[in-house]
């Protein structure tokens, strides 16, 4: 079993909907939390850091975090076809090194 | 903005062909990292470096090495290219637990 599972998808949404990422995860140590955004043939870019549990928001986007049910979603509001990417959640307990869901690839459609 | 830079974005070589992928950071970040991702699949940790003189080996098996002389360059070398390592490589560097990441080599090994 995998220590962070993530749906791959596709997911496919209409231009405007709110999109729900999610990830779960297995190990209580890990502590920190992240969202990145890859485009094709691109590196990953770092969309939402979080430490511990609560949500933080960013614009269209806010990052929850429940520690309890292993649990972290990235929520997307008022998509648009620029957001369609392969998003990957990451975490680790502090050691500097980071585990890596699958990555979630969305697609915004005008 | 992170500044990491990674050459060449895209390679074609030979099998037997020994290649160095480049990459360097001008933030000064002691921790760099270098990752695998095969298409549609999650990224593999293959090496990291805490400081100047100090390389470990990742979570994923690779026959690659890597050197850190300089804070600034983290450079990866596969000495006898095979066709199994035709893959995307990735370099991370980060500061506390975040990690930024270059655009990433694309590597084709015929």
């Amino acid at each position: 079993q995998k220590e962070v599972e993530q749906d791959p998808g596709p997911l496919s949404v209409p231009e405007g909907a709110i999109v729900s990422l999610n990830c779960t995860y297995s190990n209580s140590a890990f502590q920190y939390f992240m969202w990145y955004r890859q485009y094709s043939r691109k590196g990953p870019e770092l969309l939402m850091y979080t430490y511990s549990s609560g949500n933080k928001e960013d614009g269209r986007f806010t990052a929850q975090v429940d520690k309890s049910s292993k649990y972290i979603s990235l929520f997307i509001r008022d998509s648009q076809p620029s957001d369609s990417a392969t998003y990957l959640c990451a975490m680790t307990p502090g050691t500097g090194k980071l585990i890596f869901g699958q990555g979630t690839t969305l697609q915004v459609k005008p | 903005e992170a500044d990491i830079y990674q050459t060449p974005r895209y390679l074609v070589i030979g099998t037997g062909k020994k290649i160095t992928l480049e990459c360097s950071q001008t933030m000064g970040h002691d921790k760099m990292y270098w990752y695998q991702q095969d298409p549609g699949m999650e990224l593999h940790l293959i090496h990291y470096s805490y400081g100047v003189n100090s390389t470990e080996k990742g979570d994923l098996s690779s026959e690659s090495t890597v050197s850190r002389i300089r804070t600034e360059h983290f450079p990866l070398t596969l000495e006898s290219a095979r066709p199994s390592h035709t893959s995307q490589y990735l370099c991370a560097s980060s500061i506390g637990e975040t990690q930024y990441f270059g655009p990433g080599t694309r590597l084709l090994v015929l």
